[in-house]
């Protein structure tokens, strides 16, 4: 069975410019969340879906980042314009259906760094 | 607030010997609580989930332990190897509007020396 996959798996860009990060989970998860992982953190939740809507994106700093799951499939996050402290890693993680007892598998992240 | 505190935030052991990580949260209404290692480069793999009526969980060397009451939770290695140096993240999720949102914990960084 495929994993999660993610691309791309680095990307250097400088402060104010845009960057878009792409995620296919694995076949039939319905659920797709977005973490950024700081260095020496745990990851932070951005968003989750499920299906194509929107679960809770409580922590996503909306002025500049957007995420979209057309069709409840693959899914993009966009950040526009970029921070230096937008540098982190970005995890892209599936399940079958919502966090409760379904178990998340992760990609293998986006290092991100924003000089 | 929802929140999930790790201690130690890093511990070092000899190879062999055994190790206990702390979990504490305030997350509610609790659905579950998993336990993840995270190996340097990696995404988090899932070692155990418990619910509220278990109290203790065994997957090989490793031992989960949760307290319902006191909200806290502990994983136990024994006899650790090299391969368990990594980052152990505790993720309690709470059920909301239908669905269960996670709440991370900022790990404990484990380095086994030989």
């Amino acid at each position: 069975e495929a994993g999660v996959a993610q691309s791309p798996r680095y990307k250097i860009i400088e402060k104010r410019q845009s960057v878009a990060f792409w995620c296919n989970p694995i076949s039939g998860h319905a659920t797709l969340y977005w973490y950024q992982q700081i260095l020496g953190q745990g990851p932070k939740l951005l968003i989750q879906f499920q299906n194509n809507g929107v679960v809770d994106d409580s922590q996503l700093p909306k002025d500049r980042f957007s995420a979209e799951r057309l069709k409840g499939v693959d899914s993009t996050l966009k950040i526009q314009p970029a921070k230096l402290e937008d540098s982190a890693v970005y995890l892209c993680a599936s399940s079958l259906g919502p966090s409760g007892y379904n178990e998340q598998f992760f990609g293998p992240g986006t290092r991100l760094t924003v000089l | 607030k929802n929140q999930v505190e790790q201690s130690p935030q890093s511990l070092i052991i000899l190879e062999g010997k055994n190790c206990t990580l702390q979990c504490n949260y305030t997350v509610s209404p609790f659905s579950n609580l998993r336990w993840y290692k995270q190996d340097t480069g990696r995404g988090p793999v899932s070692l155990t989930i418990m619910t509220f009526s278990e109290n203790t969980k065994s997957n090989g060397r490793y031992t989960a332990t949760l307290d319902a009451d006191t909200k806290q939770s502990s994983l136990h290695i024994t006899a650790s190897q090299l391969s368990d140096s990594a980052s152990y993240i505790c993720v309690v999720s709470r059920a909301s509007g239908g669905s269960y949102i996670p709440t991370f914990g900022r790990g404990t960084s484990l380095i086994v020396h030989p």
